[in-house]
């Protein structure tokens, strides 16, 4: 089993849609969270960190639930500028180490 | 932010080569940078954490003799590919932590370089 998962995808929404990705992680010692924005042929960008009281920015929503080990990330108004891979990333505690997810395509069309 | 340089951004070798990818933490110092691996279509692999005037360590199934890595300065990696071989094809991205000169404190976010992309032929 991965120790972070996700759906590959592709999701393929129109523009204005509202478009929810899951993750779901299996080492009960991870500490940290976040979501990952990588382009294609590009390094991954921190698009936003996941807490358990949810958090919000502009029109992002991610959220957190330690008891089933589930994040997911909620992309509201999407933009065509919006398509790309989103990793689900988790810390684990006391090693700085990052575990990715594999990866969930987000295409945006007009 | 922080900012991350990798170099070189590509490298084109032949089977037999040993590369050298450079790893730099800009205007910040780093005690501990992270190499990783990228298939295409796969996701990003923790290769080894790099630490500064130690030996890295190394994830489970990463050759360590193959993979050179020497962390010499606060702000200076380097990964360097031994006899390189067409699987070894891969972008390879570091990872610096941000971290406090006066209190030493270590950030959590950490900043990727933009990568060197490797083919051996």
């Amino acid at each position: 089993r991965k120790e972070v998962e996700q759906d590959p995808g592709p999701f393929n929404v129109p523009e204005g849609a509202t478009v929810a990705f899951n993750c779901t992680y299996s080492n009960s010692a991870s500490q940290s969270f976040f979501w990952y924005r990588q382009d294609c042929r590009k390094e991954p960008k921190l698009l936003m960190s996941v807490y358990s009281s949810g958090n919000e920015d502009g029109r992002f929503t991610a959220q957190l639930n330690r008891a089933s080990q589930y994040i997911s990330l909620l992309i509201r108004d999407s933009k065509l500028s919006d398509s790309a891979t989103y990793l689900c990333v988790v810390n684990l505690r006391n090693t700085g180490k990052l575990i990715f997810g594999q990866g969930t395509t987000l295409q945006v069309k007009p | 932010g922080a900012v991350v340089s990798q170099h070189p951004s590509w490298v084109i070798c032949k089977s037999g080569t040993s590369v050298k990818i450079e790893c730099r933490s800009l205007d910040f110092q780093a005690t501990t940078m992270f190499w990783y691996r990228q298939f295409p279509k796969q996701s990003l692999m923790l290769m080894a954490t790099s630490n500064e005037g130690s030996k890295a360590t190394y994830e489970q199934g990463v050759e360590k003799d193959k993979f050179l890595i020497n962390h010499a300065s606060l702000t200076l990696s380097t990964l360097t590919v031994t006899s390189a071989h067409p699987e070894d094809s891969s972008f390879y991205i570091c990872s610096a932590i941000l971290e406090s000169p006066v209190s030493g404190r270590r950030s959590e976010t950490q900043y990727f370089g933009p990568g060197t992309r490797l083919l051996v032929l």
